[in-house]
Formats: structure tokens, C-alpha cells, sequence
């Protein structure tokens, strides 16, 4: 079954925590992208990646960290930086001109 | 900067009327235009999507939107609401010369269907 999976579904941070959260596809897609999606302020771009070892930051980067080490794996890292990190995070990945998302992950920081 | 407005935060339907949510971008360069539909806790399904070929787009589950360029207009449109169709709509963009086909959404659009 083709996919993109994200781990876990929802996570629990506390206050100065690093936190990772996973992004897997095996759909063979070279581009990927993390997204953060905030109550009425539809989906925000973290940081994309086009091809395995590169990535470039979107337009809400700071405290965010990625790397991509493999085509079918792009992890995002939540650093303490992050001041307010309580959100939905949308992993996706492109094919030609479309982006297929995978189900997120619900963070909250207590 | 490029936008994409959605009118309405939230939209109420009895179940069996149109549906309609609109969405208008900025640019006088036809983008490729979006809509892609989310359920509570989940990520985001494609409905359908414009790339410069017919004007009418039909998607799954009966969605159908037109694209207009005289008023930078890709509404979206069901002829008759059904219940399952409660969720949240969003309409996506990509303006020419976007790096890596980025996408700018709009805020969203949710969509009740009172029985």
C-alpha cells in the first residue's frame, strides 16, 4: 500500500524539549514538504526539500530543523527555539504538479 | 505577495442544497489552482485541481469547480449536499515562477450540512 505515514499521531512536549517528528512515503516522490496548519490560518510552509540531501526553508523556518538523508524519509525537528510550537504539522510529498499529504501529528507543548 | 482568499470562514448548507465556497487569487498569470478537503485530525485529501486545460474541473465525491479568469475566481460547487460532506476546504495556488511548486493555501473554508 503506497502512503505517507507520520509518527506519532499525537505528542506531548514540555517546555525546552527538542522534539522529532517523523515523515515516511513510499511513493517514490523526490519533493517533500513540512507544513503547520493553526486553527483559521490554513497551512504554512516549515521547510521543503527537492531532492535527497538538500533542503531550503520556507516562510516559518525559525526553530524548525530537517534532514534528508534518504528519498523516502524527512523527519522534522521542533527545537526549544520554537516559541510557540503547539500545532498541526502536515508532512507531504509531490508528484509532477500535486502535493499528497500525509494524516499528521498533533503536537502540544504543556 | 501572493494571496488566495477564501470568503467565509465557515459555510452552513441544509443537506440537499448547493454548495458553493469560493475562492479568488491575486495574479494576472494563470496559476495552477487547488482544492483539497480535510476531515477532523486528518491530513488533506485532493479533490480536484486546474492546470490550464478545460475550464470545468470535476474532482470525487460530485465537486466540480470553474475556473475564471476574468475574476481570478476557482469556486468550488456541489450540486446537492450530503452529509459526509461536512469538513474543511481549502484552496491552493501556485503562482508562476514558485520554487519547487510551493503552494500558498488560503484559511480555509468549514463547511456544515444541517439535516
Amino acid at each position: 500500500d503506497g502512503g505517507i505515514t507520520q509518527s506519532p499521531k499525537y505528542l506531548f512536549r514540555k517546555e525546552g524539549q527538542n522534539v522529532t517528528l517523523s515523515c515516511e512515503q513510499n511513493l517514490n516522490h523526490d519533493a517533500m514538504y513540512w507544513y503547520r496548519q493553526d486553527p483559521g490560518q490554513g497551512l504554512r510552509l516549515i521547510y521543503y526539500s527537492q531532492i535527497v540531501n538538500d533542503f531550503q526553508k520556507g516562510d516559518i523556518a525559525e526553530g524548525y530543523s530537517v534532514s534528508r538523508e534518504k528519498k523516502e524519509s524527512f523527519p522534522l525537528t521542533v527545537t526549544s527555539a520554537q516559541k510557540n510550537p503547539t500545532a498541526f504539522y502536515l508532512c507531504a510529498s509531490r508528484h509532477t504538479d500535486t502535493q499528497y499529504f500525509g494524516p499528521g501529528t498533533r503536537l502540544t507543548v504543556l | 505577495a501572493q494571496s488566495v482568499t477564501q470568503l467565509g470562514s465557515h459555510v452552513s448548507v441544509s443537506e440537499g442544497a448547493l454548495v458553493l465556497l469560493r475562492c479568488n487569487y491575486s495574479s494576472s498569470v494563470p496559476p495552477y489552482l487547488f482544492w483539497y478537503v480535510q476531515y477532523p485530525n486528518q491530513g488533506l485529501q485532493l479533490l480536484l485541481k486546474y492546470t490550464s486545460a478545460a475550464t470545468l474541473v470535476k474532482g470525487i465525491n460530485g465537486f466540480e469547480a470553474e475556473f475564471k479568469k476574468s475574476e481570478t475566481s476557482f469556486h468550488l460547487t456541489k450540486p446537492s449536499a450530503h452529509m459526509s460532506d461536512a469538513a474543511e476546504y481549502f484552496c491552493a495556488v501556485r503562482y508562476s515562477g514558485a520554487g519547487s511548486y510551493q503552494l500558498t493555501f488560503g484559511k480555509g473554508t468549514k463547511l456544515s450540512v444541517i439535516p
